[in-house]
């Protein structure tokens, strides 16, 4: 099973900030990296695929970069409607896997 | 628009059994592979399992995590855009909020773009 490791745990950053969240693979993943957004009582949201494709629909101040067992989620200037809680999930290997998150709180 | 409304959900004893229920509507249901996802409260997302567009029955289609394989089945049925996940042998461990999630292709090798907003399973004495 392919453990993937987010950093840090708990981001604290002030609106308009910029927020950089890492994801880690054990192994390779190529690039078949999807992030997710997690809002308190909601279900995920498809926020970037195949690494760096922003899903429909999905502002430009979110971008996704990485490939083989590095990743990272960038949040440009962060609004109000951002601070959730961020998954990384592989989708190269049986079984997918998820990060335990990475949670984005207001400073 | 894609809707996936999960059902099924509730409180059961230890070994005793469950069925979730994940109706689908507004795309074609027999293209898409259909996974569910479950949250235990207060921690992480993890996958549980998959089913491909044709559900065929010879397994080759259908894939478990490993702590659920032999307690849990998933299947299909595209006449009526449900797809369904029988869970037996309840742990408390499983107790969890259920997702179904659409897999943007037919054979469920991919990611997830649309997902439900989630059943509550208890299991507890």
């Amino acid at each position: 099973e392919i453990v993937m490791t987010q950093s840090p745990a708990t981001l604290s950053v002030s609106p308009g900030e910029r927020a950089t969240l890492s994801c880690r693979a054990s192994q390779s993943v190529s690039s078949n990296l999807a992030w997710y957004q997690q809002k308190p009582g909601q279900a995920p949201r498809l926020l970037i695929y195949g690494a760096s494709t922003r899903a429909t629909g999905i502002p430009a101040r979110f971008s996704g970069s990485g490939s083989v067992t590095e990743f990272t989620l960038t949040i440009s200037s962060l609004q109000s409607e951002d601070f959730a809680v961020y998954y990384c999930q592989q989708y190269n290997n049986w079984p997918r896997t998820f990060g335990q998150g990475t949670k984005v709180e207001i400073k | 628009q894609v809707q996936l409304v999960e059902s099924g959900g509730g409180v059961v004893q230890p070994g005793r059994s469950l069925r979730l229920s994940c109706a689908a509507s507004g795309f074609t249901f027999s293209n898409y592979a259909l996974h569910w996802v479950r949250q235990a409260p207060g921690k992480g997302l993890e996958w549980v399992a998959v089913i491909s567009y044709d559900g065929s029955n010879d397994g080759s289609n259908k894939y478990y995590t490993d702590s659920v394989k032999g307690r849990f089945t998933i299947s299909r049925d595209n006449s009526k855009n449900t797809v369904y996940l029988q869970m037996n042998s309840l742990r408390a461990e499983d107790t969890a909020v259920y997702y179904c999630a659409r897999d943007i292709g037919g054979s469920g090798y991919f990611y997830f773009d649309y997902w439900g907003q989630g059943t509550l399973v208890t299991v507890s004495s």
